[in-house]
């Protein structure tokens, strides 16, 4: 059965900090991965997502995550964080017949 | 703007009362998930919609049921609602063209339940 999970529950970080969020899968087959975020009161919203190809994928507002095979890793990050990146972060897989396994969401905090 | 939307967005009901949540897409996608959403925890599926097809995960109870009566509406029932079925229910949509990569999933607001 496919897993995710999220090392990281709680991270508070100072506006420019880098961050770096955790994220690693378990599923034997071929994995397609996202990065999901949720802002305070609002609906979750597609950050990134890998499919195949080139490992480190772009995304919107400055985030991007690289694909480490050998390690089962797709760990989120940004160099320069702001205080409007505070939100919560979830990783997700679609492994076969649409199965969805979402990690437990790492919750960030920035401080100005 | 397409977009999935659900209503209502908090709906309060009694122990044991019946409940619907509706679900609606402009967006023209073939698949349909309900998510079931609780404070600081990650959204869990329930089920979803391939089109017509209905795929239940194995750990939903019975007590949750859906209905899918054309591509743009969801429904999610549940005929006894206990204490700990009060969370956030989310639907989202995708579009599968049948082969890999899986495309990702667009998200509504969601619904914020309530049982008394």
């Amino acid at each position: 059965a496919q897993s995710v999970s999220q090392h990281n529950h709680h991270v508070i970080l100072s506006e420019a900090a880098s961050l770096e969020l955790g994220c690693n899968y378990s599923y034997g087959g071929t994995v397609n991965l996202f990065w999901y975020v949720q802002y305070p009161g609002q609906h979750l919203q597609l950050l990134l997502k890998y499919f195949s190809g080139d490992p480190l994928v772009k995304g919107i507002k400055g985030f991007e995550a690289e694909f480490i095979k050998s390690k089962f890793s797709f760990n989120l990050r940004k160099p320069s964080v702001q205080w409007s990146d505070t939100a919560e972060y979830f990783c997700a897989s679609i492994g076969g017949y649409q199965k969805v396994t979402f990690g437990t969401g790492t919750k960030l905090q920035v401080i100005p | 703007d397409a977009m999935v939307i659900q209503n209502p967005r908090y709906q309060v009901t009694q122990f044991g009362k019946p409940v619907t949540l509706s679900c609606s897409q402009t967006l023209n996608h073939n698949v349909m998930y309900w998510y079931q959403q609780k404070s600081s925890q990650a959204p869990k599926l329930l089920f979803h919609y391939y089109d017509k097809d209905f795929n239940n995960e194995a750990d939903t109870p019975d007590n949750f049921q859906s209905r899918r009566p054309n591509t743009s509406f969801c429904f999610l029932d549940i005929r006894s609602p206990g204490l700990g079925d009060a969370a956030m229910y989310l639907c989202a949509t995708s579009f599968d063209h049948g082969t890999r990569p899986y495309n990702e999933q667009f998200f509504g607001p969601g619904t914020r339940l309530t049982v008394l």
